[in-house]
């Protein structure tokens, strides 16, 4: 069974410190990667997703991941956070042939202006 | 907005009623997906169609639980004979399949919170 393991449950953060949230995952195949983000009071956002390809992906606002199979890890990373960038963060795994996202449980960031 | 369309956004019902949720997906995916997300939870995966018929579902999914997506086009959630743990954020999301640029890329309604008293 898939599973996704998210270590930081919240982080306080001052802005334009670095940022960089935990996520593996545990599967032996092939998969595809996702952080979403959830801004207070939205519905979950697409932030990146990785398929193939270069395991350093980028996406909107900013913000990157890196896939580092050997590691089962898709930690996601901004050199400098916004106040802004306070929301929730959601790692999510797709098992090639699966069709279900699996999600972590979350990362509760609030940047302090 | 043209993106995923879910009703009511909150629901207060009496333990032991039944309710029913709708989700309108994007208009030209093909695939929808219902979620359930609990309080300090990420969103679990409850059942999902491709256009009209039902695929998979979780064994989160119990008996009183039955979706349908009649036309292949909005979805129903129905719960029945409700408990109190059933309160949670109900999650739609939908996404096209069968191109190979838009791969499996869900894209998640607000939900329908369900508080059963």
């Amino acid at each position: 069974a898939q599973s996704v393991s998210q270590h930081n449950h919240h982080v306080i953060l001052s802005e334009a410190a670095s940022l960089e949230l935990g996520c593996n995952y545990s599967y032996g195949g092939t998969v595809n990667l996702f952080w979403y983000v959830q801004y207070p009071g939205q519905h979950l956002q697409l932030l990146l997703k990785y398929f193939s390809g270069d395991p350093l992906v980028k996406g909107i606002k900013g913000f990157e991941a890196e896939f580092i199979k050997s590691k089962f890890s898709f930690n996601l990373r901004k050199p400098s956070v916004q106040w802004s960038d306070t929301a929730e963060y959601f790692c999510a795994v797709n098992a090639e042939g699966f069709q279900k996202l699996v999600f972590g449980t979350g990362t509760r960031l609030l940047v302090s202006p | 907005d043209t993106g995923v369309s879910q009703n009511p956004r909150h629901k207060i019902t009496k333990r032991g009623q039944n309710v029913t949720f709708r989700c309108d997906p994007i208009s030209e995916h093909n695939r929808l997906y219902w979620y359930r997300q609990t309080l300090g939870q990420g969103p679990e995966f409850l059942t999902y169609f491709q256009n009209e018929a039902q695929l998979e579902k979780s064994r989160l999914l119990s008996d009183r639980f039955s979706a349908e997506r009649p036309k292949g086009s909005f979805s129903t959630l129905e719960i029945q004979r409700t408990e109190q743990g059933d309160s949670a954020m109900y999650l739609c999301a939908s996404s096209q399949v069968g191109t190979r640029i838009a791969k499996n890329i869900q894209y998640f309604g607000a939900g329908t919170r369900l508080s059963v008293l």
